[in-house]
């Protein structure tokens, strides 16, 4: 079946404009996660998704950042004014429980 | 912070078992041992999990000590396509998210 999918695949934008990156989570996963990983570091945890529960955000790294799940299905992560650090690969994971299934990833470049 | 410790790099031969040591001494009951790896631009991959005994599926094997504070990943037949990190992680299983260390870097030679 088909796994979980993440758009646009890059996105290249200024210093100070805002973006928007999208989830597909695989059909009946009620968790979802994202993360991203700055070049040549690890993976960072930003904000998890469960079912209707309030979302775990104490990844966040400002402010700045935000997401939203929509119909408990696709996912937004949103963010405001970008800042050259915020460069990174941002990638969502989803879960039906036990381990987690991850997407290609969003590429996003602040010049 | 990781609860975990691997060695940063090994070099395994093609057709060889790849063994992947992992130390989780301060492992709780209630956390399970994961294992993903990710290959070269590409998202992490699963690849197995387990509480206290030991697992078996179509890409591995994972060994647990009795007192489960390490592990060994076992890659029975390596292939050049399993040169990737490979990340230990302890997570409790069905709600937690993924704390990654720094891995370890697998690269599997001719």
């Amino acid at each position: 079946g088909a796994g979980v999918s993440q758009s646009p695949s890059n996105k290249v934008t200024e210093k100070g404009k805002d973006v928007e990156l999208r989830c597909d989570p695989i059909s009946g996963h009620t968790a979802l996660y994202w993360y991203r990983q700055s070049l040549g570091q690890g993976l960072e945890f930003l904000i998890y998704f469960q079912g209707n529960s309030a979302p775990d955000k104490s990844g966040l790294p400002s402010d700045r950042f935000s997401a939203e799940r929509t119909g408990g299905s696709v996912s937004t992560l949103t963010i405001q004014r970008t800042q050259q650090e915020d460069s990174a690969v941002y990638l969502c994971a989803s879960s039906s429980g036990g381990a987690q299934y991850f997407g290609p990833g969003t590429r996003l470049l602040v010049l | 912070d990781a609860k975990t410790t691997q060695p940063p790099s090994m070099d395994c031969a093609e057709g060889r078992a790849a063994n992947l040591p992992c130390n989780h001494s301060t492992i709780s009951g209630n956390e399970y041992v994961y294992w993903y790896r990710q290959i070269h631009s590409q998202g992490p991959q699963y690849i197995i999990h387990g509480l206290k005994n030991n697992e078996t599926n179509e890409m591995a094997s994972l060994i647990i000590t009795e007192d489960r504070k390490s592990s060994t990943l076992i890659l029975p037949h390596a292939t050049l396509r399993d040169t990737a990190v490979y990340y230990c992680i302890v997570s409790i299983y069905n709600t937690d998210k993924l704390i990654f260390g720094t891995g370890t870097r697998l690269q599997v030679f001719p």
